[in-house]
């Protein structure tokens, strides 16, 4: 079964480092996301990407994230300078369409990247 | 605010019952809805979407919408304790994005 593959699966940085999280969507789809999911709390949506562009952003997803798309297979989410807060589960999702298009538009998501800053 | 309203549970069903877990969402324009399920300290695996008014069945699960309540089910029949995970309401409207509930623990005693 296709996968979405992250990298690192878990990562440590101090505050104020830079960190880029990986992702290898699945290959046929068309859509990228982030979401991150502080230990203990909801799923939440950073950020949704599409034909080489931000389609959608959240009120978190501030000056200090970026995403790319540097070749056909990966999506990179960068943290310029982390902070403490940032600690989370970071994960990536892809799907094969959205809303009002045919096809599937449930997320198959990454086994995630587990950022602690210190 | 757009919000998806989910119980925290957790719900403790036997071996073998129905488990029914629910969930509200508050933006009338909300168009798709999903239901994930979460083991610890895994990632949301999709079990069920429903686009329609009314029941769809896949296998032992069940999911239920009702858009005039703004309401949203999930059944699993003969539920079994390797089903025990967070199960995640997810809506999405006109937009890019899928909001997420924060989940129903489900525990299924054997």
């Amino acid at each position: 079964e296709p996968e979405v593959t992250q990298t690192p699966s878990h990562q440590v940085t101090q505050m104020g480092q830079e960190v880029i999280l990986r992702c290898v969507p699945i290959s046929n789809h068309l859509y990228f996301y982030w979401y991150r999911q502080i230990l203990g709390q909801k799923v939440e949506f950073l950020v949704s990407f599409y034909n080489n562009e931000i389609s959608e952003k959240s009120e978190i997803f501030d000056d200090q994230f970026s995403v790319e798309r540097p070749d056909g297979s990966n999506f990179t989410l960068k943290i310029r300078s982390t902070k403490l807060e940032d600690s989370a589960m970071y994960f990536c999702a892809s799907s094969e369409a959205t809303w009002g298009q045919g096809g599937s538009y449930g997320y198959t998501f990454g086994s995630g990247t587990r950022l602690t800053v210190v | 605010q757009k919000e998806v309203e989910q119980n925290s549970g957790p719900l403790s069903v036997p071996e073998g019952a129905i488990a029914s877990l629910n969930c509200t969402y508050s933006d009338r324009v909300s168009q798709s809805f999903f239901w994930y399920r979460q083991y610890s300290g895994k990632s949301p695996e999709l079990i069920m979407s429903i686009y329609s008014n009314g029941d769809k069945e896949d296998g032992r699960f069940t999911a239920q919408l009702n858009k005039a309540s703004q309401y949203v089910s999930l059944l699993i029949r003969d539920s079994q304790p390797s089903d025990s995970a967070t199960y995640l309401c997810a809506v999405t409207g006109g937009g890019f994005k899928t909001i997420f509930g924060a989940g129903t623990r489900l525990f299924v005693k054997a």
